[in-house]
């Protein structure tokens, strides 16, 4: 079955170092979309992308960064972490940009 | 600003009954609207969407109702099962982009 990963699950850093977390999805979706999910917040999103070569902004975009040189991925680079970023972030990809979105399992970052 | 929410932040529901989650959207210009169930741990699964031109739409055991009139949205579970305890996050659609409620969790009394 086609389905969305994401790694690590777990992860600990210090304040200043760069983290990348990883999605990688086989269902071949042009899109995929990155959100941070906080208490009392819901889900935000950081960055999108709508295919290979294609990234934007969302709503809580700084100190983030991605990159899509291929349809499978969508990594999401920290370039400096600080303890704000301390979240469990999800990577989601749809077929149909205005469609349904589908999720992984999320990546709890803490960051002492 | 506009956002969308949902009227309660938990729901305590009797095994069997059925139950009804409400949330409200301020801009009338979305189109699109999904749930979500999340359980603890997991990743946000999509239960049922609807878009701007229903009123209602249903799936196994869901149904989705939106009144534009009043710019609200509801998830009806039938026969609530001990498996529907989780948050659920109702979604607009706004320029191609979800913008979530802060979700309600839903608890199924034995």
């Amino acid at each position: 079955d086609a389905e969305i990963t994401q790694s690590p699950r777990h992860k600990i850093t210090e304040t200043g170092r760069q983290v990348t977390l990883a999605c990688h999805q086989t269902w071949n979706h042009n899109n995929m979309f990155w959100y941070r999910q906080d208490l009392g917040h819901g889900l935000r999103l950081i960055h999108y992308s709508y295919g290979v070569q294609d990234t934007n902004k969302g709503e809580v975009s700084d100190g983030y960064s991605v990159s899509r040189s291929n349809t499978e991925d969508l990594p999401l680079t920290l370039e400096s972490a600080a303890s704000s970023q301390t979240s469990v972030y999800f990577c989601a990809s749809s077929v149909d940009p205005d469609g349904p979105q589908h999720f992984g399992d999320g990546t709890r970052l803490s960051i002492l | 600003g506009e956002s969308v929410g949902l009227h309660l932040p938990t729901l305590s529901v009797q095994e069997g009954d059925n139950s009804i989650i409400n949330c409200a959207y301020s801009n009338s210009a979305s189109d699109y609207f999904i749930w979500y169930k999340q359980e603890s741990g997991k990743g946000p699964q999509f239960i049922i969407d609807i878009r701007s031109n229903m009123d209602k739409r249903q799936g196994q055991r869901v149904t989705v109702l939106l009144n534009k009139t009043v710019k609200h949205l509801s998830l009806q579970i039938a026969a609530t099962q001990p498996g529907d305890s989780a948050v659920y996050f109702c979604a607009e659609s706004r320029d191609y982009k979800l913008s979530f409620g802060a979700g309600t969790t839903v608890t199924v009394r034995a």
